[in-house]
């Protein structure tokens, strides 16, 4: 049984551009949820897909985008990137039929804009 | 909206002494209560959770929990404390028709000294 993974581990980007980051669920898990951590803070919710549909979502504005695929590896996708968005962004996977509601984290991308 | 404090942004305790880290929550309901470990470059691993029942709950690594209901607070513990518990530790709560959507603390930041 593989874990999260996350891809990739870093980036830089400059203010204005857009990203991609990447996450692979836990074998067997259809919910992804992606969270936001800025240096020295709790991890915040961005959002959550469950069987390729948003599920859920945090305060965050639209330019913070998802997708979830058939494999249910999933996408987080950020337009104009503004320096704020500076911060580690890890992904969750969890199976909502379990009742304990455990989501396992990946390593984190680390994203830094300049 | 539910929210998680955590008072202390360090702590410092001797190798073999015992530690409690605080936590208060402001939800309307009985909350899923949480608490995960984040050691440096790592993703968040899950100590213990609390949904219902026995309010101490025990963990992974000889950490256990209380969940006070009066005091809306959900205490970690640990009799002794070994050098490979520094790290960051998070409080989380998520809703209770949507436990794996969480909200966590500002973390507290574990030093143990020889």
């Amino acid at each position: 049984e593989t874990g999260v993974t996350q891809s990739p581990t870093h980036l830089i980007k400059t203010r204005g551009q857009q990203v991609t980051l990447r996450c692979s669920s836990q074998s067997g898990h259809n919910t992804v949820s992606w969270y936001q951590q800025a240096l020295g803070q709790g991890p915040q919710f961005i959002f959550q897909y469950y069987r390729e549909e948003e599920n859920g979502r945090g305060n965050f504005p639209p330019r913070f985008s998802g997708l979830q695929f058939p494999n249910y590896s999933s996408e987080l996708n950020v337009n104009a990137l503004e320096l704020d968005d500076s911060a580690l962004y890890l992904c969750a996977s969890s199976f909502p039929g379990q009742a304990d509601y455990e989501q396992y984290f990946g390593p984190g991308t680390r994203l830094t804009v300049t | 909206a539910q929210s998680v404090t955590q008072p202390d942004i360090h702590i410092t305790v001797s190798e073999g002494a015992s530690l409690e880290l605080r936590c208060n929550y402001s939800y309307g309901a009985t909350p899923y209560l949480f608490w995960y470990v984040q050691s440096p470059g790592q993703g968040l691993q899950l100590l213990l959770k609390y949904f219902s029942g026995d309010t101490l709950v025990q963990g992974i690594k000889g950490f256990e929990a209380e969940f006070k209901r009066s005091q809306s607070s959900f205490n970690l513990r640990k009799p002794s404390v070994h050098w490979s518990d520094a790290a960051e530790y998070f409080c989380a709560v998520g809703a209770n028709n949507a436990g794996n959507m969480l909200t966590f603390g500002g973390g507290t930041r574990l030093m143990v000294k020889p």
